[in-house]
């Protein structure tokens, strides 16, 4: 099974900081790789798909790039709202694997 | 909108049974591809299964493959999960999940809201 390592596991930011998240896959999985948001106690929410393709009413604060075996996550301008735990996750037709998650906290 | 409602989530014992069901609404139930994904007690995500929307495609995880079914029925607009020999390490809260599209070559784009399932003696 492919294996995706998050980096890193916790983060603390600044109100207005920018923020990075690596995801590093085991092996090429091309541009099958989302992020998504989760809160405490609430379901995750898709931010971004393929990449680097923002979901649908997702601020464009946030972007994705990379492809093959390296991704990054950003957040341009941490806002309130956004302090939360964020997780990559590859998927295809045959496996899905999430990351480990990064909690990204106040500084 | 979407909305997916999960239920049949329970306290059971270790080597237990349970069958969780998603309910779906506000959309074409049978275009897309469903999931089930699991997280732990303060631990993160993991796939669990899903099933194309033909139901001719299935995936599970390792973790669960030859004790847990999924199906669907198109017509009733609802997911399953039927969870045999379960274990502690089976204790998580479950999502319903919706495909983006019918094949699973696209990501989830919506959650239930989960449900509970506690596996102890």
């Amino acid at each position: 099974d492919i294996q995706m390592t998050q980096s890193p596991s916790t983060l603390s930011a600044s109100v207005g900081g920018r923020v990075t998240i690596t995801c590093r896959a085991s092996e090429n999985i091309n541009v099958l790789l989302a992020w998504y948001q989760q809160k405490p106690g609430k379901a995750p929410k898709l931010l971004i798909y393929r990449a680097s393709t923002l979901e649908t009413g997702v601020p464009s604060r946030f972007s994705g790039s990379g492809s093959g075996t390296e991704f990054n996550f950003t957040i341009s301008s941490l806002q309130p709202d956004d302090f939360a735990t964020y997780y990559c996750q590859h998927y295809n037709r045959y496996s899905r694997t999430f990351g480990q998650g990064t909690k990204v906290d106040i500084k | 909108q979407v909305q997916l409602v999960e239920s049949g989530g329970a306290l059971v014992k270790p080597g237990g049974s349970l069958r969780l069901s998603c309910a779906a609404s506000g959309f074409r139930f049978s275009d897309y591809y469903m999931s089930w994904i699991r997280q732990a007690p303060g631990k993160g995500l993991e796939s669990v299964s899903y099933m194309t929307s033909s139901g001719r495609d299935i995936y599970y995880a390792d973790s669960v493959k030859g004790r847990f079914t999924i199906s669907r029925d198109n017509a009733k607009n609802s997911l399953y999960l039927h969870m045999n020999s379960l274990t502690a390490e089976d204790t998580a809260v479950y999502f319903c999940a919706k495909g983006k599209g019918s094949y699973g070559s696209v990501p989830v784009d919506s959650w239930g809201q989960g449900t509970l399932v506690t596996v102890s003696s």
